[in-house]
């Protein structure tokens, strides 16, 4: 079955470090790949996706490349900020019309520090 | 706009006994999924409901069931909880287009403890 792994937490940065969130995955064929971030008493929400591989999905600073050879897709930030505090989710969604059920990693908390 | 709404936000039951949570999906969403969150793991899909129907099922026994209403909006039922079944119930609506994925917006949430 369909399956995403990602680095354990929790990971505490200070403020304007580079940021690394490692996520790989297993599934058949070219499923869909997002990052969701959630925030202290707040829902999902969703950061940056990509669709297909060599895609590179950006938001808010925030960029990750799907990689079909490595299965991976990578979280990055040159910079983060107290602000980026949060839980970051990798997900996928399967290939094929209609499949829109989401298999998330356990997440990985990150704390930035001023 | 309001986004995704869910109530109610706290819930505390005991085992054995039913819990009926709520979900009105954002304006213009027809598609309503459910997820479980259990504390310190990632949501895992509970099923997902489109045209009043169940078209996707995770990995959840039939004490999980659920109805979507014409107005879109959604219940999720369970019934003979138990303590493993304490966890934060996400909801998230979407648009369904056949042949690709679209963006599925979350609710914050209900929190339901069993004791």
């Amino acid at each position: 079955g369909n399956s995403v792994t990602q680095m354990e937490g929790p990971v505490t940065l200070s403020e304007e470090a580079f940021l690394t969130i490692n996520c790989t995955y297993t599934a058949t064929g070219y499923p869909s790949l997002f990052w969701y971030v959630q925030y202290p008493g707040e829902g999902l929400q969703l950061l940056l996706k990509a669709t297909k591989a060599d895609d590179k999905g950006s938001n808010k600073g925030f960029e990750a490349t799907y990689r079909k050879e490595t299965t991976s897709f990578h979280l990055e930030k040159g910079s983060v900020q107290v602000s980026d505090s949060a839980v970051y989710f990798c997900a996928l969604s399967p290939s094929g019309a209609g499949s829109y059920q989401l298999t998330f990693g356990k997440g990985t908390k990150l704390s930035v520090i001023p | 706009d309001a986004g995704v709404t869910q109530s109610p936000t706290h819930l505390i039951k005991t085992r054995g006994q039913q819990v009926t949570l709520r979900c009105s999906p954002k304006s213009g969403h027809d598609t309503v999924s459910w997820y479980q969150q259990a504390l310190g793991q990632g949501p895992q899909f509970i099923f997902q409901y489109y045209e009043e129907e169940e078209r996707q099922r995770g990995n959840f026994p039939d004490r999980f069931s659920g109805h979507q209403f014409p107005n879109y909006s959604s219940e999720l039922n369970v019934n003979a909880l138990l303590l493993g079944d304490s966890a934060l119930y996400l909801c998230a609506s979407s648009i369904r287009l056949a042949g690709d994925y679209n963006e599925q917006f979350f609710g914050p949430g209900t929190r339901l403890t069993v004791l």
